[in-house]
């Protein structure tokens, strides 16, 4: 079976640009979780969806930040306007919440450099 | 107050010995679930164990065992029979019942040495 798809794998953006991540998520799998990843702060969860509804973004870490997940097997988190800061690894899991372990399946990331 | 501690941010074992990663966490819950992940220098994340609250027994997957001590509220990762490939970073987690969401330790680096 396939695992969590993350597209694209590098993106290479200069500042100001729009940037979007895409994210397919494990067939059958009720929630999606976004991340980033850096040096400096660790994983952090930015956003995360249950049943493709918006549960909790208060790791978003600021407006230039958008999420959405118009259904269940797809995903976008977009950076409008990107700046150097933004620069990092994201990644996107995905979950079946009601199971027994709800053990979160992570894509192979996206490795976003802004210049 | 920090909800998932890794106190190892590196540590380096001889090759073909066991090795314990060290996580303690903290949750008033009586229900909550334990995982560790490994990300290797190639950078993805990838599950490794899952223990929940309630099971009696330490899980095991392979050469992954968790050595589950609930009243010292400590999850620690034990990994049989090092090898090469063990080398990386690990993440210890837990989810609280109330919520999906997971939170992660800082990890700790893992080096095997030859």
């Amino acid at each position: 079976d396939a695992g969590v798809i993350q597209s694209p794998r590098h993106e290479v953006t200069e500042m100001g640009q729009e940037v979007t991540l895409r994210c397919k998520p494990i067939s059958g799998h009720n929630s999606l979780f976004w991340y980033r990843q850096t040096m400096m702060r660790g994983l952090e969860l930015l956003i995360y969806f249950n049943n493709n509804v918006p549960i909790d973004d208060s790791g978003m870490p600021e407006d230039r930040f958008s999420a959405k997940m118009p259904n269940a097997s797809f995903s976008t988190l977009k950076i409008q306007p990107s700046e150097p800061r933004d620069s990092a690894v994201y990644f996107c899991a995905s979950s079946f919440f009601g199971g027994e372990a709800d053990t979160q399946y992570f894509g192979p990331g996206t490795r976003l450099t802004v210049l | 107050a920090q909800k998932i501690t890794q106190t190892q941010p590196g540590m380096f074992v001889q090759e073909k010995e066991a090795v314990t990663l060290d996580c303690t966490y903290d949750t008033s819950d009586q229900s909550y679930g334990l995982f560790w992940y490994k990300q290797p220098s190639s950078g993805e994340m990838i599950f490794l164990i899952y223990q929940g609250s309630y099971d009696e027994q330490n899980a095991t997957e392979g050469r992954y065992s968790l050595n589950f001590q609930k009243a010292r509220k400590s999850a620690n990762l034990v990994i049989s029979a090092s090898q090469l490939g063990d080398s990386a970073m690990y993440f210890c987690a837990m989810r609280e019942r109330r919520d999906d969401k997971i939170i992660f330790g800082k990890g700790t680096r893992l080096h095997i040495l030859p």
